[in-house]
């Protein structure tokens, strides 16, 4: 079955960077776009951006631009996210989430998720 | 950017009341709106797709009508399970953009 798993909650200091994983496994990690959403507590979701590992394509919403940066390894199925320059804003839960894709189209929603990992930035 | 309204914030229900939940877009998006899920401390999942397009496992309690910039996902004498928060999605274009969301609470 098709399961995104994501690594454990980081705790850091404002002006360092944490990466964040996504393992993915039931499907062939090449095909499927990977999308990145980040929602702060209480609040509603946003959308960073995406990488498509079969090329390492990526594109990043403007606001996220210079601070998210997606990267893949294929021989792990791993999606990663390079959060840099940390500040409070960027105390959130971080969730990854695979594009629907039936073989021939994509169509752009998000039809799985990781677990989400919860990004803390702290002095 | 398409910014997507979604009304109300809150919505407090009885269990068995039927209800609307709205999203409207800044412009016109076709059909291309997709609608989630989202129970406290879990990841969202998909309910709708495409305005209207059920997806495999979801209740059929579950249903969606729109197109262009307003849009409705309508649960059909709710359950108590399925107090949550509701986001609509839309991918029109570029970035893809996501409501405010609803949430659905018990009268």
């Amino acid at each position: 079955q098709v399961q995104l798993q994501q690594s454990g909650a980081e705790l850091a200091k404002p002006g360092t960077s944490v990466k964040l994983s996504c393992k993915a496994s039931g499907y062939t990690f090449t095909s499927y776009y990977i999308y990145w959403v980040k929602q702060r507590p209480g609040q509603g979701l946003e959308w960073i951006g995406y990488i498509y590992p079969g090329n390492g394509g990526t594109y990043y919403s403007e606001k996220f631009k210079g601070k998210a940066t997606f990267t893949a390894d294929t021989s792990s199925s791993t999606a990663y996210m390079l959060l840099g320059s940390l500040t409070p804003e960027d105390s959130a839960y971080y969730f990854c989430a695979r594009d629907y894709y039936d073989g021939t189209y994509y169509y752009w929603y998000f039809d799985f998720w990781g677990p989400g990992t919860m990004v803390t930035v702290s002095s | 950017d398409i910014m997507l309204t979604q009304s109300p914030a809150t919505l407090s229900v009885t269990p068995g009341e039927s209800i609307s939940l709205s999203c409207r877009a800044s412009q016109s998006i076709s059909t291309n709106l997709h609608w989630y899920q989202q129970k406290p401390n879990e990841s969202p999942r998909v309910l709708i797709k495409y305005a209207s397009q059920t997806i495999s496992g979801i209740p059929s309690r579950f249903s969606g009508s729109g197109s262009g910039t307003d849009f409705t996902l309508n649960i059909n004498r709710v359950e108590p399970e399925d107090f949550s928060v509701y986001y609509c999605q839309q991918s029109n274009s570029w970035p893809l953009t996501f409501g405010s969301g609803t949430k659905l609470e018990i009268k």
